[in-house]
């Protein structure tokens, strides 16, 4: 199984500062990774899918980088909806999908 | 627009069972691979099954495997998951998603985020 590790737990920014978040793979899965955004009470929302593609409908202040085991999604300017739960996912062992554990988003 | 509607949860007993169901409309169910994905309280996502559009191929995470069934009839734009001999940590919100393509072919769900799930509670 393909362990995914994000940092921090819980980042803590002020409104309008950029936001970086941090995933880890415990082996490679070259660019078949997705990051969710989930909010109290509702289902994951897709970000971003082959580490850097933006899903239809996500503002252009969210992007993702990396390849291989290092990911990175960044919020340049963050608005007050953006405070929420992130999660990482790799899908190159599909079915076999894993998420990380996630990241807490919380407004400093 | 991609709508998948979860149904089915409540409060089951240890050992008992439960089915879910998923309705989904917005897109060419048929054509769509579909997952299972769960949330136990206050954790994080866990990956549960998935079956082709076809429904020829079930997976199972090991957690469920050989408790768990998925199926689907794509005549109905419904996704199944019967639950048997439930345990106190199948307790979580269940999720539905289809699956979609990236560039290089690979499939990777996709939630309707409107959506809350349904949730499961076992316990005695």
């Amino acid at each position: 199984e393909i362990v995914m590790t994000q940092s921090p737990a819980t980042l803590s920014v002020s409104p309008g500062e950029r936001a970086t978040l941090s995933c880890r793979a415990s082996q490679s899965v070259s660019s078949n990774l997705a990051w969710y955004q989930q909010n109290p009470g509702q289902a994951p929302r897709l970000l971003i899918y082959g580490a850097s593609i933006r899903a239809t409908g996500i503002p252009a202040r969210f992007s993702g980088s990396g390849s291989g085991t290092e990911f990175t999604l960044t919020i340049s300017s963050l608005q007050s909806e953006d405070f929420a739960v992130y999660y990482c996912q790799q899908y190159k062992k599909w079915p076999t999908i894993t998420f990380g554990q996630g990241t807490r988003l919380e407004i400093k | 627009e991609l709508q998948l509607l979860e149904s089915g949860g409540g409060l089951e007993q240890p050992g008992g069972s439960l089915r879910l169901s998923c309705t989904a409309s917005g897109f060419t169910f048929s054509s769509f691979a579909m997952t299972w994905v769960r949330q136990a309280p206050g954790k994080g996502l866990e990956w549960v099954s998935s079956i082709i559009n076809s429904g020829s191929s079930t997976y199972y995470a090991d957690s469920v495997k050989g408790r768990f069934t998925i199926s689907r009839d794509n005549s109905k734009n419904t996704l199944y998951l019967l639950m048997n001999s439930l345990r106190a940590e199948d307790t979580a919100v269940y999720y539905c998603a289809n699956n979609q393509y990236d560039s290089s072919g690979y499939p990777f769900p996709n939630f309707d985020y409107r959506g809350q799930g349904t949730l499961v509670t076992v316990s005695s």
